[in-house]
């Protein structure tokens, strides 16, 4: 898999977009890019995906560059529940399945 | 639809016992994975299963540690003869059958104190 890039912490008010982002140069293809986050002691919970295009859901949008090199998570309206290990992952595709190669994530303090 | 289950959420052994973790997967799962996450430390992919067969156990440790996915029943991880290393949370995640991606949903989580 390919490995990520992403700052060790960021900080972000109450009501504020978070904007974190996410180095990938090394992508291949095939290879989509996830976002889970982790909030204290619970276990990962899956925010978005994409390939190529940008994607949104209730959660977040995506933005992935044209060249797929890097992406940024964006959570429009931060709330103190919000803060979490948000971790960008890429993976490869296949019914088969594949592991998830986490790495050490951005810490995300939103601060009222 | 419920989500990913495990249990016991807390387990606590002492040093030479036997550790049994168990995940039930979202339904119209058959794809599990487990992970381990040691305190202040990320989570580590360990093995992943498919009903009765074990497709990737490259990071499963090679001595004390094995992992099921009977026909029936939940996946199993175990832990044989404990060691106080071997303390942390273990997540389970599973993945829908039939798709070409696989969006993993993870369950809450056994945390393991080994004494």
């Amino acid at each position: 898999d390919a490995k990520t890039t992403q700052p060790p912490s960021m900080d972000c008010a109450e009501g504020r977009a978070a904007n974190l982002p996410c180095n990938h140069s090394t992508i291949s293809g095939n290879e989509y890019v996830y976002w889970y986050r982790q909030i204290h002691s619970q276990g990962p919970q899956y925010i978005i995906h994409g390939l190529k295009n940008n994607e949104t859901n209730e959660m977040a949008s995506l933005i992935i560059t044209e060249d797929r090199k890097s992406s940024t998570l964006i959570l429009p309206h931060a709330t103190l529940r919000d803060t979490a290990v948000y971790y960008c992952i890429v993976r490869g595709s296949n019914t088969g399945g594949f592991k998830t190669i986490f790495g050490a994530g951005t810490r995300l303090f939103v601060k009222a | 639809n419920a989500g990913v289950m495990q249990n016991p959420r807390h387990l606590v052994r002492r040093r030479g016992q036997e550790a049994r973790l168990r995940c039930s997967p979202m339904k119209g799962h058959s794809h599990v994975y487990w992970y381990r996450q040691l305190p202040e430390e990320g989570l580590k992919f360990m093995v992943y299963l498919q009903k009765e067969n074990i497709i990737d156990e490259s990071g499963m440790p090679k001595e004390r540690f094995s992992a099921e996915f009977p026909k029936e029943g939940p996946s199993i991880l175990r832990i044989q003869q404990v060691v106080r290393g071997d303390s942390a949370a273990y997540f389970c995640a599973s993945s829908p059958t039939g798709t070409n991606f696989n969006e993993q949903f993870f369950g809450p989580g056994t945390r393991l104190t080994v004494l």
